[in-house]
């Protein structure tokens, strides 16, 4: 069955990074698009990052462009989030996602299967 | 970048109602419109796809319907399972943009 780990949070104070990791096992790593989302405590889900299935082409929101980079390594079956300059606004649940439709050349895609999310805290 | 508007932000009803929650897009995003349920303390699942398909497994009290700007996601019998805050997510083009969501619970 799909699985997706996340990995990698923790506490980190303003200015730091951070990098998250996110291990996908159950499908064909390779056939499919991935998504970073995260979550602030008690909000809604604020879309991050994507890239695509042959790791070709990446796309970011616009909050987060500059400081965070998307990768993923088909050796390894592991999706990356690596993050700069953090800061308080970004304290919040960061989970992967895999894309519903394999092999697709365009960002856009629901989400199909999510990972248990990865606690990123930034605080001094 | 488009924006996604749930309403209501919230709702109170009671087991066996049916249950409107309305998605609006500030530009025509065609039929690539999603609809997730986030159980409290769970991770999102995807209900509904391309506006109006349901996920396998999703109960048929759940629908979506609507294109270009305006959807919505109805629950034709509320249970108390359905106790959920619901996303819409726009997927035509980046940003994926999720609306606010709407939280439902039972009277």
């Amino acid at each position: 069955q799909v699985q997706l780990v996340e990995s990698g949070g923790g506490v980190v104070q303003p200015g730091g990074s951070l990098s998250l990791s996110c291990a996908a096992s159950g499908f064909t790593f390779t056939s499919y698009g991935l998504h970073w989302v995260r979550q602030a405590p008690g909000k809604g889900l604020e879309w991050l990052a994507f890239i695509r299935f042959d790791a070709s082409d990446q796309y970011y929101a616009d909050s987060v462009k500059g400081r965070l980079t998307i990768s993923r390594d088909s050796s390894k079956n592991t999706l990356y989030l690596q993050m700069n300059n953090l800061r308080a606004e970004d304290t919040a649940m960061y989970y992967c996602a895999k894309d519903l439709y394999q092999n697709r050349k365009v960002v856009g895609a629901p989400f199909d299967f999510w990972g248990q999310g990865t606690l990123v805290t930034v605080s001094s | 970048d488009i924006q996604m508007t749930q309403s209501p932000s919230s709702l109170s009803a009671s087991v066996g109602d049916r249950v409107t929650i309305t998605c609006r897009a500030s530009q025509d995003v065609s039929n690539y419109l999603a609809w997730y349920q986030q159980r409290p303390g769970t991770v999102p699942r995807l209900l509904i796809s391309a506006a109006s398909t349901l996920r396998s497994g999703v109960p048929s009290r759940f629908s979506g319907s609507g294109s270009g700007t305006d959807f919505t996601l109805t629950i034709s019998s509320l249970q108390p399972e359905d106790v959920a805050t619901y996303y819409c997510q726009r997927y035509d083009s980046a940003p994926l943009t999720f609306g606010g969501g709407t939280k439902v619970e039972i009277e």
